[in-house]
């Protein structure tokens, strides 16, 4: 039962421009939601979090939105920069619970 | 550097024998997890400790197992690796009361 979904395996984009990161999820308990970059060969660090009792959370280049009606959130890279280029996940939990549930990871490419 | 260290970085082992991967941490969090992540599937929880309280998910398997004998160290044994048991798995430590986790770089486990 998986309750955290990336349906995009993959993104290319070129550098300079926006990257679209899309996230699902099933569980309404859910009220805290994390982004994790992972390169090659090193485990996944945090990039970003969002309470749901927000919409949006910006750090700099990274901002994530949260629509908790349609159990959607997104991760947006502007602008995006080759050093972008690693696995993004989506995760979410219930903020004072250990379970941390993960999608599947997006790889995401920036092209110089 | 405060950090969550996985040793080894890459196991092999055989069929049925015995396997042991250990995490240690600095960062002195009290909670610690083990995740299994095979190849392009979301990262899945197998268990965490809450200081010494163990917490097992319902579909992990018997086979593998957990031990906590300090803060510092947590260790994962799989009694009779079998071929669907290759896989990363990813030690994650987290602070009481905080939603983000910590990773260690991982250890990849081949079952030959």
């Amino acid at each position: 039962d998986q309750q955290v979904k990336q349906n995009s395996p993959s993104l290319s984009v070129q550098e300079g421009r926006i990257s679209i990161l899309n996230c699902d999820y099933t569980n309404s308990m859910f009220d805290y939601f994390l982004w994790y970059k992972k390169y090659p060969a090193e485990g996944p660090t945090f990039l970003i979090s969002i309470s749901s009792i927000k919409d949006k959370n910006e750090d700099g280049r990274f901002t994530v939105f949260l629509n908790k009606s349609a159990k959607h959130l997104s991760l947006h890279i502007v602008p995006s920069q080759p050093g972008d280029s690693a696995v993004y996940f989506c995760a979410a939990s219930r903020r004072w619970n250990n379970d941390m549930r993960f999608g599947a990871g997006t790889r995401l490419t920036v092209k110089p | 550097d405060a950090m969550v260290i996985q040793n080894p970085r890459y196991q092999v082992t055989q069929f049925g024998k015995p396997v042991t991967l250990s995490c240690s941490q600095t960062l002195n969090h009290n909670v610690m997890y083990w995740y299994q992540q095979k190849s392009s599937q979301a990262p899945k929880l197998l268990f965490h400790y809450y200081d010494k309280d163990f917490n097992n998910e319902a579909d992990t398997p018997d086979n593998f197992q957990s031990r906590r004998p300090n803060t510092s160290f947590c260790f994962l044994d799989i009694r009779s690796p079998g071929l669907g048991d290759a896989a990363m798995y990813l030690c994650a430590t987290r602070e009481q009361g905080y939603g983000g986790y910590t990773f260690g770089s991982g250890t990849r486990l081949t079952v030959v």
